[in-house]
């Protein structure tokens, strides 16, 4: 089974900040990576899927890169919509498995 | 609209069972493949399992926590999604979402319902 550590568990920044989110599984896997944003009381929201490919509504300051072992989310320039909880999810094995998140907190 | 409406999480006792509902509209049902995750409040999400279409002979994944427990299933006529959920432990206590696969070939969830809570505890 893949498990996915995400770095670091929580980060505080300002509007305008480029944030960038690690996720690292246990084991190489192909970029079969999607990333999610949370916010309290809500499902989660599909960000980017195959480790980079924006999904459709999603606004360009969200980028994904990586592959193997080593993935990451960019928000180039924060946003006050922004602030929520981030969850990487790998599709490349069952069972599917999500990162524990990362809360992006105002500072 | 695309939309996921979950229903018929509650309270029940430890060994207990219930069974959740996700009724779809706005798109091909049949079309999908779907799938269940759960999250306790405030915790991260944890997927709980998978099936695919007719033409995919309505295959299932589990999470290893599950398996054994609960089964899922569609019934593509009503347009519904099932979590049948037994023996059930206090550790199921979470909210649990429906989520529909972006595309077959990687189960992405790129819709989902607004969650259906289920809390076991005697």
């Amino acid at each position: 089974d893949i498990q996915l550590t995400q770095s670091p568990s929580s980060v505080s920044a300002s509007v305008g900040d480029k944030v960038t989110i690690n996720c690292r599984p246990s084991q190489g896997m192909n970029r079969n990576l999607a990333w999610y944003q949370q916010k309290p009381g809500r499902a989660p929201k599909l960000l980017i899927y195959d480790a980079s490919s924006l999904q459709s509504g999603v606004p360009s300051r969200f980028s994904g890169s990586g592959s193997g072992t080593d993935f990451s989310l960019t928000i180039s320039s924060l946003q006050p919509e922004d602030f929520a909880t981030y969850f990487c999810q790998q599709a490349d094995s069952f069972p599917l498995s999500f990162g524990g998140g990362t809360k992006v907190e105002i500072k | 609209e695309v939309q996921l409406v979950e229903s018929g999480g509650g309270l029940v006792q430890p060994g207990g069972s219930l069974r959740l509902s996700c009724v779809v509209s706005g798109f091909s049902f049949s079309d999908h493949y779907m799938d269940w995750v759960r999250q306790v409040p405030g915790k991260g999400l944890e997927w709980v399992g998978r099936i695919r279409t007719k033409a995919n002979s309505y295959t299932t994944e589990y999470g290893a926590s599950v398996k054994g427990r609960f089964t899922i299933s569609r019934d593509d006529s009503k347009n519904s999604l099932y979590l049948q959920m037994n023996s059930l432990k206090i550790e199921d206590t979470a909210v649990y979402y429906c989520g529909r696969d972006r595309r077959a070939s990687a189960a992405y969830m790129d819709v989902w319902g607004e969650g259906t809570t289920v809390t076991v505890s005697s």
